[in-house]
């Protein structure tokens, strides 16, 4: 089992759309735990963070359940700027660990 | 501020041929890694470096993969021989540390490496 699962997707939607990312973990001993963005080509990019409480920044939501070791993405109104793939990052001892990404596109 | 600096960007060799990969990162990061990321994939850790000091290399095939970062600061992979299945973009990032709560890894453009 891989440490971090995610839907690989595709997701493809029209503009405007709510779409939802879920990632699991399989170490309880996970630390932090992140959402990265990466474009076709270019390097991984810092997203946000997930906290227990949940917090959202702009259009994104994201979620955390420590007991069921269960990380969500949540975008709303999604834009046409938002077609990437979307990494869940945990930190384990240390060392963040991605899962395999889940690619969205955001078609007119 | 510049960011992570890598190079090259791309490099096509044969087989069995040896190949190095440079990394510069972010001025006053202590924390270096270097992830491989193949088609369609996450990007998978190689290695972790505190300073100068390799902490985590359980995942580099060290039959082949080797690394160093001299000083603390710049760091270097090679792969000697390459085999056709190292066909990847090998991604350099840095951080300012391992505290709980910071996330942030900055990475460079990555180097793409094609072995024939």
């Amino acid at each position: 089992r891989k440490e971090v699962e995610q839907d690989p997707g595709p997701f493809n939607v029209p503009e405007g759309a709510t779409v939802a990312f879920n990632c699991t973990y399989s170490n309880s001993a996970s630390q932090s735990f992140f959402w990265y963005r990466q474009d076709c080509r270019k390097e991984p990019k810092l997203l946000m963070s997930v906290y227990s409480s949940g917090n959202e920044d702009g259009r994104f939501t994201a979620q955390l359940n420590r007991a069921s070791q269960y990380i969500s993405l949540l975008i709303r109104d999604s834009k046409l700027s938002d077609s990437a793939t979307y990494l869940c990052v945990v930190k384990v001892d240390n060392d963040m660990r991605f899962g395999a990404g889940t690619r969205l596109t955001v078609k007119p | 501020e510049a960011g992570v600096v890598q190079s090259p960007r791309y490099k096509i060799i044969e087989k069995k041929q040896p190949v190095a990969f440079w990394c510069n990162p972010i001025s006053g990061h202590n924390t270096l890694y270097w992830y491989l990321q193949n088609l369609g994939q996450g990007p998978e850790l190689l290695i972790r470096y505190e300073n100068e000091e390799a902490v985590d290399d359980s995942q580099l095939p060290k039959d082949r993969f080797s690394a160093e970062r001299l000083k603390g600061v710049d760091s270097t992979l090679k792969i000697q021989p390459a085999e056709l299945g190292d066909s990847a973009v090998y991604l350099c990032a840095s951080s300012w540390g391992v505290a709980i709560g910071a996330g942030e890894l900055f990475f460079g453009e990555g180097s793409r490496l094609t072995v024939l």
